[in-house]
């Protein structure tokens, strides 16, 4: 079975631009949660989605935002991108047999220049 | 705020020695993870720990929770060089809720294993 899908797997963008990354979870997973890596943050939560609504949100500016399609398939949208949202972006999906497990994607990295 | 603390932060070993990661968590939880990230790559999940006093062992790890003293250790056994990675533990919210996808995690484990 297919595992998570992120793409694309890496970006470049200038200050003041916006991207958006998608996810496609693994099949028959509702649930989708996106974090964010930094060297000086670490890990961080981002958000969580399941069946097309947001169940909760980290602690992250507007500018970053996100949805979940009806085929589970989720985009996250960085607006305005500062240097500072320069980052490994990565999604999980769980599904409903064993929602404990978390199975992350290769996830996306995006330089902002 | 739910706040993880790993330590140490680095840790150089040798071949053939023993050592543990400790995570420490701040507030109630019953869902505890241990990930094995290696450089540029994504997650690697190796343990879900789900009640008190669990233990689970895959090859050379064992990890175990207490939900007590909020606290798991992840114990390495006769370290090899393929165990270099860094190593991180993350704590869900309480499973009576439904965020299961929210994870708090610690800062990470630097492991390098000298020959």
């Amino acid at each position: 079975k297919a595992g998570v899908t992120q793409t694309p797997r890496y970006l470049i963008k200038t200050r003041g631009q916006q991207v958006t990354l998608s996810c496609s979870p693994i099949s028959g997973h509702r649930s989708v949660s996106w974090y964010q890596q930094t060297p000086g943050q670490g890990l961080q939560f981002l958000f969580e989605y399941f069946s097309e609504t947001q169940r909760n949100k980290g602690n992250f500016p507007g500018r970053f935002s996100g949805r979940q399609f009806s085929n589970s398939r989720s985009e996250m949208n960085v607006s305005t991108l500062e240097l500072g949202d320069s980052a490994l972006y990565l999604c999980a999906s769980s599904g409903n047999q064993n929602r404990n497990i978390q199975y992350f994607g290769a996830g996306t990295r995006l330089s902002v220049l | 705020e739910l706040k993880v603390e790993q330590n140490p932060l680095f840790l150089s070993m040798q071949e053939g020695k023993n050592y543990t990661i400790y995570c420490n968590y701040s507030t109630t939880s019953d869902r505890l993870y241990w990930y094995r990230q290696d450089p540029g790559k994504s997650l690697e999940s190796l343990f879900v720990l789900l009640s008190n006093g669990a233990v689970k062992q895959e090859g050379r790890l064992m990890a175990s929770l207490d939900t007590k003293a909020r606290l798991s250790t992840l114990h390495i056994t006769a370290a090899v060089h393929d165990l270099s990675a860094t190593y991180f533990c993350a704590v869900g919210a309480n499973a009576g809720g439904t965020s299961y996808g929210k994870l708090t995690f610690g800062q990470g484990t630097i492991l390098t294993v000298h020959p």
